[in-house]
């Protein structure tokens, strides 16, 4: 597609629910990226997919948190057993493969998750 | 290790003025890439500007162009004939390393007085 889409744009569950955030990236994109904004806060990275080499999840704050890339494409991350400090937007991006030129990030619009 | 640090959490500017938001930096990178991007209320984070490290020209797009200052590691960015378009929080960002991930400051809340 022409942007980055992510579904679902908001997203309320109750505490200790599971929950599931897709993105679909720019195609052609083989960098995709993952990250938190807090209310108020700046972005927090998560996880990070370049093709088939193996995630970096270096920014996951916990072992509730996953996320796969089926394909090189689209991205599911899993947040298991939500809990309120979990409420937040939830942004994915993508990219050209690093090192041909950082050209930046394109951002999806974001999941507003809410965790109550 | 990558910081981005943004000291001004808000700033205010008349339209039709000029404004500079201030962002400093730190890596151990010797390539890398800093970013200025914009985030309306929609929430859609929008490339504002880019600057590569090996370039010592400032980039410039239109009205926003970037003071770059290697030695202090510092990024500014300064947006002329202001907008009330231009509302918006601005966040500062470098990426550099395998997985040019990129690091984020606090951001700057920007309002635009008519």
């Amino acid at each position: 597609g022409a942007g980055v889409s992510q579904s679902p744009s908001n997203k309320v569950t109750e505490k200790g629910k599971d929950v599931e955030l897709r993105c679909d990236p720019i195609s052609g994109h083989t960098a995709l990226y993952w990250y938190r904004q807090s209310l108020g806060q700046g972005l927090e990275f998560l996880i990070y997919f370049q093709g088939n080499s193996a995630p970096d999840k270096s920014g996951l704050p916990s072992d509730r948190f996953s996320a796969e890339r089926t394909g090189g494409s689209v991205s599911t991350l899993t947040i298991q057993r939500t809990q309120q400090e979990d409420s937040a937007v939830y942004l994915c991006a993508s990219s050209r493969k690093p090192g041909q030129g950082s050209y930046g990030y394109t951002f999806g619009s974001g999941t507003r998750l809410t965790v109550v | 290790a990558q910081t981005v640090t943004q000291s001004q959490p808000e700033m205010s500017v008349q339209e039709a003025e000029t404004v500079t938001l201030s962002c400093t930096y730190d890596t151990s990178e010797s390539d890398y890439y800093l970013f200025w991007y914009k985030q309306p209320p929609s929430r859609q984070m929008i490339l504002v500007i880019r600057q590569e490290a090996y370039k010592q020209q400032n980039a410039t797009e239109n009205r926003f162009s970037v003071n770059f200052q290697k030695a202090a590691k510092s990024f500014s960015l300064k947006i002329s004939d202001s907008q009330l378009g231009d509302a918006a929080m601005y966040f500062c960002a470098g990426s550099g390393g395998a997985t040019n991930k990129l690091i984020f400051g606090t951001g700057t809340l920007l309002a635009v007085q008519p």
